[in-house]
């Protein structure tokens, strides 16, 4: 069983639709969560991070976090098209860094 | 201020040569994460420093890898020798302490024909 477990997609959204991107994580001690975005051909780029259970609102992001269900999500509100790319969740323990295989999302315009 | 610091940008190299990548990290950040991202395994966390000091270097894969950080503006990842099987985008990121987002570079794309 993977550590850090994504649906890899692609997720197929709208545009103007939610895109809602799910994360589970094995590691109970987990301590911090994080959302990245990578483009094709590029390096991740940090949109969110999470260290308390509920909601965490940042512009047209929303990361939200339940340890008791070890689950984190990541919803994007009005997905335009340059929205298209690979969301990677990543959770910590101590000081490393384990991610996700990503989720492919797709915004048709 | 500049964000990490990856070089070369690309690298394409024949098998059994060595393979020096290099990375300047943020000014301040006292931690240095090297990774390995391919198709079939994704992101993978090879070694990281704290300090300019080895802490983890469990993800290595095996001893023909090596990574060095003489000091806190610069970190090296060898590979010697070098195998098809190593070609892979390698990043290197850094954060200001451990648990806090991390930062990338752009990577370094690697072919080893």
């Amino acid at each position: 069983q993977k550590e850090v477990e994504q649906n890899s997609g692609p997720l197929s959204v709208p545009e103007g639709a939610i895109a809602s991107l799910n994360c589970t994580y094995s590691d109970r001690g987990s301590q911090s969560f994080f959302w990245y975005r990578q483009y094709s051909g590029k390096s991740p780029e940090l949109i969110m991070f999470i260290y308390s259970n509920g909601d965490k609102e940042d512009g047209r992001f929303t990361a939200q976090l339940n340890k008791a269900s070890q689950y984190v999500s990541l919803l994007i509100r009005d997905s335009q098209p340059s929205d298209s790319a690979t969301y990677l969740c990543a959770v910590t323990a101590g000081n490393k860094l384990t991610f996700g295989g990503g989720t492919r999302v797709l915004v048709k315009p | 201020d500049a964000g990490v610091i990856q070089s070369p940008r690309h690298e394409v190299t024949e098998m059994g040569q060595e393979v020096t990548l290099r990375c300047k990290p943020i000014s301040g950040h006292d931690y240095l994460f090297w990774y390995r991202q391919t198709m079939m395994r994704g992101l993978e966390l090879l070694i990281y420093f704290n300090n300019n000091v080895p802490i983890d270097d469990s993800g290595m894969p095996e001893d023909r890898f090596s990574a060095k950080m003489p000091n806190a503006s610069f970190s090296t990842l060898k590979i010697q020798p070098s195998e098809p099987r190593d070609s892979a985008v390698y990043f290197c990121a850094s954060s200001p302490s451990g648990g806090q987002p991390q930062h990338f570079g752009d990577g370094t794309r690697l072919s080893i024909l």
